[in-house]
C-alpha cells in the first residue's frame, strides 16, 4: 500500500530534550516536506526536500532541523524543543513535478 | 501576509443540501489550486484540483469553480452527506519554477459539519 508513515503518532516531552520525528514514504517520491498545523493558522511548511541531500527552509523553520540521507526518509529534528513547538505535525511527499501531495497521519507533539 | 484565505472557520449544512466552501487568494502568480479534506486524527487527503486555465472542474459530488479576475475559488458539494463532515483546506501553487519546486500555500481551513 502506498503511504507516508510517521512515528511516533503522539509524543509528550519536556523543554530542551532533543527529539526526532521520523517520516518514511514507499512511493519513491523525490519531494518531501514537513508542516505544522495550529488552531487558526492552518498548515504551515517547516522544511522541504527536493531530493536526497537537498533541503530548504519553508515558512517556519526556526527551531527545527531536517536531513535527507535516503530518498524514502525525511526525519524532523527538534534539538531543544520549547512549548511553542507544541503542535500537530504532518509529513508529506510527492513526485517531482506533480502537484498533489500525500500526507502522513500526523504526529501530535506536546512540549511541557 | 496571508496569501490564501478561507474566511469562514466553520460551516453547517443539512444533509442533502449544497455545501459551498470559499477561498480567496492574493498572489496572481498562483496557477493551480487544490482542495484537501482532513478528518480528525488523520492527515489531509487530496480531494480535487483546478488549473488556472479552467474555470470549473467536476468530480462526482464535488465541483470546484475558479474566478481568476476575482481571485476566488469555491468548492461545491452536492448533495452533502454526513461523511463529508471534515476540515477542508484550500491550497495554491505558484508558477512552475523549472526546478520542480511547487510549493503549496494553504488556507487556514473551514470545518464543515453536515447535519443528518
Amino acid at each position: 500500500e502506498a503511504q507516508v508513515t510517521q512515528n511516533p503518532r503522539y509524543l509528550i516531552t519536556v523543554t530542551g530534550k532533543k527529539l526526532t520525528v521520523t517520516c518514511s514514504q514507499n512511493m519513491n517520491h523525490e519531494y518531501m516536506s514537513w508542516y505544522r498545523q495550529d488552531p487558526g493558522l492552518g498548515l504551515r511548511q517547516i522544511y522541504y526536500s527536493m531530493n536526497v541531500e537537498v533541503t530548504d527552509k519553508g515558512d517556519v523553520p526556526e527551531g527545527y532541523k531536517v536531513s535527507r540521507k535516503e530518498k524514502r526518509n525525511f526525519p524532523l529534528i527538534l534539538e531543544s524543543p520549547s512549548p511553542n513547538q507544541t503542535s500537530l505535525y504532518f509529513c508529506a511527499s510527492r513526485l517531482q513535478g506533480a502537484r498533489e501531495q500525500y500526507f502522513g497521519p500526523g504526529t501530535r507533539l506536546t512540549v511541557t | 501576509d496571508q496569501q490564501v484565505k478561507q474566511n469562514s472557520p466553520s460551516l453547517s449544512v443539512q444533509e442533502g443540501r449544497i455545501s459551498i466552501l470559499n477561498c480567496d487568494y492574493t498572489n496572481s502568480m498562483f496557477d493551480y489550486f487544490l482542495w484537501y479534506k482532513k478528518y480528525p486524527a488523520e492527515g489531509p487527503t487530496f480531494l480535487i484540483s483546478i488549473s488556472s486555465i479552467k474555470d470549473k472542474n467536476e468530480d462526482g459530488r464535488f465541483t470546484v469553480f475558479l474566478n481568476k479576475s476575482a481571485k476566488h475559488l469555491s468548492l461545491h458539494i452536492v448533495p452533502s452527506q454526513p461523511g463529508d463532515s471534515a476540515v477542508y483546506f484550500c491550497a495554491a501553487i505558484g508558477a512552475y519554477s523549472g526546478a520542480g519546486s511547487y510549493q503549496l500555500t494553504f488556507g487556514k481551513g473551514t470545518k464543515l459539519s453536515v447535519i443528518p
